[in-house]
């Protein structure tokens, strides 16, 4: 299957700080991306939606000024934790497909998550 | 408005033994519907797919799902588990977004 890398694997940031997280598709174009949170022992928590060259659809309680997601290419998405706070250590995961909006058929690949700790 | 709902939170099974997860979902449209698997501090993995080509859908490691319209189910089978087969399951789908149910983490017991 495509892969999907996710980096860093984990980060330690103090509070107040911001850190970027980045996804890429290393052998498919990347038409979607999706972003997600998991908590210890739960499911994944979609927070948003990028397509290449727009901007994120963010779902409901997802503050998008906090979690800033840019999706400038096809290959290359980011998430940036602005002024993190000890309450947004978690699991991130990012996951991508080839696909425009509204086509669901196609499997998304998942990376392999970022621990974050804010300390 | 689209949604994944997983029945068993944990399901416990012998080595050897029938796997049934279950998954049943709600969408305005036709879904594309998905059970992925994870592993500790890992991402996730496709484990089957279906897109309305079939209903019946055969997997990778053995697993199959069956998708009945009548009653908005999905369900993940295996005939005989395995202790690898030990991890989190996850039932997701949706149109224009991929979204997913709680998980059913599966023990396999000796």
């Amino acid at each position: 299957g495509a892969v999907v890398s996710q980096h860093p694997s984990r980060v330690i940031c103090k509070s107040g700080t911001s850190v970027k997280i980045e996804c890429r598709s290393l052998d498919f174009q990347a038409t979607t991306m999706f972003w997600y949170r998991q908590f210890p022992k739960q499911s994944l928590m979609l927070m948003a939606t990028s397509n290449e060259g727009s901007k994120a659809t963010y779902e409901q309680g997802v503050e998008k000024d906090k979690f800033l997601i840019n999706h400038a290419s096809l290959t290359l998405s980011t998430l940036t934790v602005t002024s993190a706070h000890p309450e947004d250590s978690s699991f991130y995961i990012c996951s991508a497909r080839d696909g425009g909006q509204g086509y669901a058929g196609t499997e998304a690949f998942f990376g392999q998550g970022t621990r974050l700790t804010v300390v | 408005a689209q949604s994944v709902t997983q029945l068993d939170s944990h399901v416990s099974v012998s080595e050897g033994t029938p796997v049934l997860l279950r998954c049943n979902y709600s969408s305005s449209y036709s879904p594309s519907l998905f059970w992925y698997v994870q592993h500790p501090n890992k991402g996730l993995q496709l484990l089957l797919k279906y897109t309305s080509a079939a209903t019946l859908v055969k997997g990778i490691n053995g697993f199959e799902a069956e998708f009945k319209k009548s009653e908005t189910s999905f369900h993940l089978t295996k005939p005989s588990a395995h202790m690898s087969d030990a991890a989190e399951y996850f039932c997701g789908g949706g149109y224009n977004k991929l979204i997913f149910g709680a998980g059913t983490r599966l023990a396999v017991h000796p």
